[in-house]
């Protein structure tokens, strides 16, 4: 069980926005840590996608924005393509177990 | 190139120990703090360990407290995992990553920039 909650699918056709969310709590996201999201192909490692919250590592394109707010933060996709389809993580810190957390991932099909 | 490699994983019997080894390139090794995480098949990422750019700091996940043992050896570039006691759970893909910090100081803020392609570990009797 995931200290941080993330659906486990989300889908969307072709040219589509999607949004993923990541609910976590007083003692991570709440706590002012900062949230980091991550794309997974399949067969393949993680990749990071957005940085403290909202910032985007060079050459990642800007149809992939996050936002955080309170005890939670969002991954928003627009223009969807074949290609998105992946896993999405968000990732934190937690002061209760003294350590960094994933979300359960997040499944995206593009229909 | 900036990169990561693993090894060292395999197949063990529960209770054997298993050595995990993370060659780094491309970066200053000695800069930065390196994380283990790991997916167990057909799940999410588990964060498993940390050891800070010196060594001298080591946090682990209660899950491999006291099991597990996280090293570096900075003249080298390696990153090691010694994991003992191994149990059906800890079979994963092992993945090492490096962490970056945008400027806050607070290592508690980082994000894993840098993956290594990862080790699969099979704990079996």
């Amino acid at each position: 069980q995931s200290v941080l909650t993330q659906p486990p699918s989300v889908s969307g056709a072709p040219g589509q926005r999607v949004t993923i969310s990541c609910t976590g709590g007083s003692s991570n996201i709440g706590a002012g840590y900062d949230v980091h999201w991550y794309q997974q192909l399949p067969g393949t490692a993680p990749k990071l996608l957005i940085y403290d919250n909202t910032n985007r590592p060079s050459g990642v394109p800007d149809r992939f924005s996050g936002s955080k707010s309170g005890t939670s933060a969002s991954l928003v996709i627009t223009g969807l393509q074949a290609e998105h389809e992946a896993d999405y993580y968000c990732q934190s810190f937690d002061s209760s177990l003294s350590g960094w957390v994933f979300g359960g991932g997040t499944k995206l099909t593009v229909l | 190139q900036v990169q990561l490699v693993e090894s060292g994983g395999g197949v063990v019997q529960p209770g054997r120990s298993l050595r995990l080894s993370c060659a780094a390139s491309g970066f200053t090794f000695s800069s930065a703090a390196i994380h283990w995480v790991r997916q167990a098949p057909g799940t999410g990422l588990e964060w498993v360990a940390v050891i800070s750019y010196d060594g001298s700091i080591k946090s682990y996940a209660d899950s491999v407290k006291g099991r597990f043992t996280i090293s570096r050896e900075n003249s080298k570039n390696t990153l090691f995992l010694q994991m003992n006691s191994l149990r059906g759970e800890d079979t994963a893909v092992y993945y090492c990553a490096r962490a970056v910090n945008s400027g806050s100081g607070d290592w508690h803020r980082d994000s894993f920039d840098i993956w290594g392609q990862g080790t699969m570990v099979s704990v079996s009797p």
